[in-house]
């Protein structure tokens, strides 16, 4: 069966620094990952997404995500980070080839000092 | 931008008591989804829904829980008799088909509370 760990449950970082998440799958093949993001009271935001292709994904709001089968990561990472950016960031996975639901880690609260 | 809808935001009941959380998901999508979220704990798949069925469901959504489309912009989960542990927050999320690729568009969630 799928799963997500996610080993940092919060993380505090100044306005400007660069910002990393880390998640990390398990899954017997090539996955289909996702990175969320939740602001208070908000639903869950999609950022960016893999499932084929350059392993190097692009999403919203300035994040990038790299997938490396090697080390079974799916990382997300942001140059420099902004006030707005503090939430709850959800790493998941998605089943190839049958089904659609999505695993998901138990999530990153990220804060960000001014 | 079109996006999911759920009421109530809050939810309080008691323990044995019935409750109806409601989803409007976007209106051009096929594909409708239950998850919820135990204080402290990942979130977790409860349902797929497709062509007025489930297509999928995992070991939670137990003869408890149900799911309905009752009308062409209305996802409901119900929960028959509810347990202090059914406590969470519920997200209704949906899709335009259900490929393992596609997009999910979550609702903000329902907090549920039992007493």
């Amino acid at each position: 069966a799928q799963s997500v760990t996610q080993p940092d449950i919060h993380i505090t970082v100044s306005e400007g620094a660069s910002l990393e998440l880390r998640c990390n799958y398990s899954y017997g093949a090539t996955p289909y990952l996702f990175w969320y993001v939740q602001s208070p009271g908000q639903g869950l935001q999609l950022l960016l997404k893999y499932f084929s292709g350059d392993t190097l994904v692009q999403g919203i709001k300035g994040f990038e995500a790299e997938f490396k089968r090697s080390q079974s990561s799916f990382n997300l990472r942001k140059p420099s980070v902004h006030w707005s950016d503090a939430a709850e960031y959800f790493c998941a996975v998605g089943a190839v080839g049958g089904g659609n639901k999505l695993t998901f880690g138990t999530g990153t609260q990220l804060k960000v000092e001014l | 931008e079109p996006e999911v809808t759920q009421t109530p935001s809050h939810q309080v009941t008691q323990m044995g008591q019935e409750v109806i959380l409601r989803c409007v998901p976007i209106s051009n999508h096929l594909y409708f989804y239950w998850y919820r979220q135990i204080l402290g704990q990942k979130v977790e798949f409860l349902v797929s829904f497709y062509n007025n069925e489930i297509s999928e469901k995992s070991e939670i959504f137990d003869d408890q829980f149900s799911v309905e489309r009752p009308d062409g912009s209305n996802f409901t989960l119900k929960i028959r008799s509810t347990k202090l542990e059914d406590s969470a927050m519920y997200f209704c999320a949906s899709s335009e088909r259900g490929r393992s690729a596609d997009t999910q568009y979550f609702g903000p969630g329902t907090r549920l509370t039992v007493l």
